[in-house]
């Protein structure tokens, strides 16, 4: 069965501070890794690994995936208070999973003003 | 451009009663998915619904079921309600077949209280 474990599960930081979030999984025919920010309900996208060393960025947000060690990690620097949420990682496989994200119980980010 | 956008909003049910909860996926996307969300769990998978037909379907019971239509809007059904079915219940969309491919989006999602 396939498993993904995010950690740590919470985190609370002070705006300004630089956090990191981990991701390993264990996945059957792996295809890629997605993550995501989810603040109320909708979760929104933030980036999609498919290969490994390339580190993907977006503003103060940047992403890698290491499909060797089977993890990825999220960063994000100088934290805001907008950065409080729940991030989701989420491996897609083919297979007999083949269009199914299967989602980590995520991390709850916390930054204090 | 719109996003993914879920009908209705909030569902209060019966137990016994079926529900039924509407998704419009982003203009040009044809791949549909259905997730669920119950309260202090993860997102799991329900559905995954692409060109019409139904492509994965998740670790649910069969009273879980649904349709894509042919402008790929999608419907999910849960019959015979059960308190357990509570949650949040969230629609994605993305342009290829298949999560992973390429990016999904999701929409607000629907609260489904059964009592």
């Amino acid at each position: 069965e396939d498993k993904v474990v995010q950690s740590p599960l919470s985190l609370v930081v002070h705006e300004g501070d630089t956090v990191t979030l981990n991701c390993s999984y264990e996945v059957t025919n792996f295809r890629s890794l997605l993550w995501y920010k989810q603040e109320k309900k909708a979760p929104t996208f933030l980036f999609m690994l498919t290969s490994s060393g390339i580190e993907k960025k977006s503003g103060r947000l940047s992403s890698i995936l290491d499909k060797k060690e089977l993890f990825s990690i999220l960063n994000i620097t100088a934290t805001q208070t907008g950065d409080s949420a729940v991030y989701l990682c989420a491996p897609a496989a083919g297979g007999t999973s083949y269009g199914k994200l299967t989602f980590g119980q995520g991390t709850i980010l916390t930054v204090h003003p | 451009e719109a996003g993914v956008t879920q009908s209705p909003t909030h569902l209060i049910k019966t137990r016994g009663q079926q529900a039924t909860l509407r998704c419009s996926p982003i203009s040009g996307h044809t791949s549909v998915y259905w997730y669920q969300q119950a309260l202090g769990l993860g997102l799991q998978f329900l559905l995954w619904y692409d060109e019409g037909e139904e492509r994965n379907r998740g670790n649910f019971p069969p009273r879980f079921s649904g349709r894509q239509f042919p402008n790929y809007s999608s419907e999910l059904n849960v019959n015979a309600l059960e308190l357990e079915d509570s949650a949040l219940y969230l629609c994605a969309s993305s342009l290829y077949r298949g999560a992973g491919n390429t990016e999904a989006f999701f929409g607000q999602g629907t609260r489904l209280t059964v009592v």
